[in-house]
């Protein structure tokens, strides 16, 4: 019964690759969050949906591409992966002004 | 934009209080967070405070807001070991959280 889910947790790849990363809430909350934590602990916001609607989008590599199929579901794909990419994944969602995050996807670009 | 500051490091022995401070640019900031962070773990929410509140104490948590300084505090009253972690605090006035950069609580015995 977890509320907010990321899949895979971890995920390790090669520079220049392709890959996704999932995430779901069973609150039934209107709004989903992508953030990103640097190797310094640093978090930020990357993007915002709002009942599938992009609402922020912060300034993002245009190689990031959130995808959200319906309310529950905030996908992210990254193309052309870069060393730089690096970092801990963090999904979100809110109803009210309380957002409850996932438990993060680790991602490793060699 | 926000910019949000905590200092990077706190050490505690058990049972002392720990009082973890924030300061932030923005007074338009109407909510004000505080999440707990374990090693290897997402964030978890530990309590937030509305800006035209002064204070709010939520068990062994006790937050002050003093918006005069732009200054946020979180206290910890009998901390215990399982208390070690990182604590963010976030300001937002619309859905957007700004984060401060963390600050790391190591309880010792």
């Amino acid at each position: 019964d977890t509320a907010v889910s990321q899949t895979p947790k971890y995920l390790v790849t090669q520079m220049g690759n392709d890959k996704s990363i999932k995430c779901e809430q069973n609150l039934g909350h209107d709004t989903m969050y992508w953030y990103k934590q640097d190797s310094k602990k640093f978090l930020k916001i990357m993007f915002s949906y709002n009942n599938k609607e992009l609402i922020i989008n912060e300034t993002v590599p245009n190689r990031f591409s959130p995808k959200s199929p319906d309310k529950a579901h905030l996908n992210l794909h990254i193309n052309s992966l870069e060393l730089g990419d690096s970092a801990v994944y963090f999904c979100a969602s809110s109803q009210d002004k309380t957002q409850y995050f996932g438990p993060g996807t680790r991602l490793l670009v060699l | 934009g926000e910019d949000v500051e905590q200092s990077l490091f706190l050490s505690v022995r058990e049972g002392d209080s720990s009082v973890i401070n924030c300061t932030y640019t923005d007074s338009s900031s109407t909510y004000l967070y505080w999440y707990k962070q374990e090693p290897g773990a997402g964030l978890q929410l530990l309590t937030y405070i509305f800006s035209n509140m002064d204070m709010k104490q939520d068990q062994r948590l006790t937050v002050l807001l003093n918006k005069k300084d732009k200054h946020l505090s979180l206290r910890i009253a009998d901390t215990q070991t399982g208390d070690s972690a990182i604590y963010f605090c976030a300001g937002a006035n619309t859905d957007k959280l700004i984060f401060g950069t963390g600050t790391r609580l190591q309880v010792f015995p």
